[in-house]
């Protein structure tokens, strides 16, 4: 079963609070990735990692930082969550070859008060 | 500056109605261009991708077209149902592996009416 899944599913936070949002999928893609998606903007990438402690920034990697232990986990960590944190956030993975075929998760809402 | 413009920012069709929807963008190189669809609160679902210069692909009653030349690409819904409310979004790849980058749109969001 291909998949993607991300937990929590929805979270409130308070403002300075921290935040782990988790990532599996089954697929045993190399290549994992975090984005935001916030209305009336296309998503924009946090974190893109290509294997196992392999991580790289996206665009708009500042508050954010990722960890990658395992090939098929992948978590995003906010340290100390501000309210402009506050948005949608997916997973997706790939096939290091195959970059342009996305799988993604059904999103984590976060809300930080 | 957005490198992926859709059009139109929302749409209404009646249930059996065709729709067409725009994406036009400025990303260099432009490897491939992919449509998802997006229902309410869920994860991108693809529905097709387009890779060649004057390309076109046809997925039940989707169907899509891309001209590299003009850098614009229309996807098309023939006999909407209601299932297909759902927010459609055009993504460009400047490469085909991971090593890529994409380019998201805003998407369009869709309407269908009873």
């Amino acid at each position: 079963d291909m998949k993607v899944t991300q937990m929590p599913r929805y979270l409130i936070k308070r403002m300075g609070e921290n935040v782990l949002l988790e990532c599996g999928q089954d697929m045993s893609h190399e290549t994992m990735y975090w984005y935001r998606q916030d209305p009336g903007l296309g998503l924009q990438l946090i974190y893109i990692s290509y294997d196992v402690d392999s991580n790289s920034e996206g665009d708009i990697p500042k508050g954010y930082r990722v960890s990658r232990k395992k090939r098929e986990h992948f978590s995003l960590i906010l340290d100390s969550a501000k309210t402009n944190q506050t948005s949608v956030y997916f997973c997706a993975s790939s096939l290091r070859n195959s970059g342009n075929t996305l799988y993604f998760g059904e999103g984590s809402r976060l809300i930080v008060v | 500056k957005t490198q992926v413009e859709q059009s139109p920012q929302s749409l209404v069709v009646r249930q059996g109605e065709n729709c067409v929807l725009q994406c036009n963008y400025s990303v260099t190189p432009d490897n491939h261009l992919r449509w998802f669809k997006q229902d309410t609160g869920k994860g991108l679902v693809s529905l097709t991708v387009l890779v060649d210069q004057k390309d076109k692909t046809s997925n039940g009653r989707y169907s899509a077209t891309l001209d590299k030349d003009a850098k614009h690409s229309t996807l098309h819904i023939t006999a909407t149902l209601l299932d297909d409310t759902a927010t459609y979004i055009c993504v460009v790849g400047d490469r085909g592996s991971a090593l890529g980058r994409l380019h998201f749109g805003a998407g369009t969001q869709l309407i269908v009416i009873p």
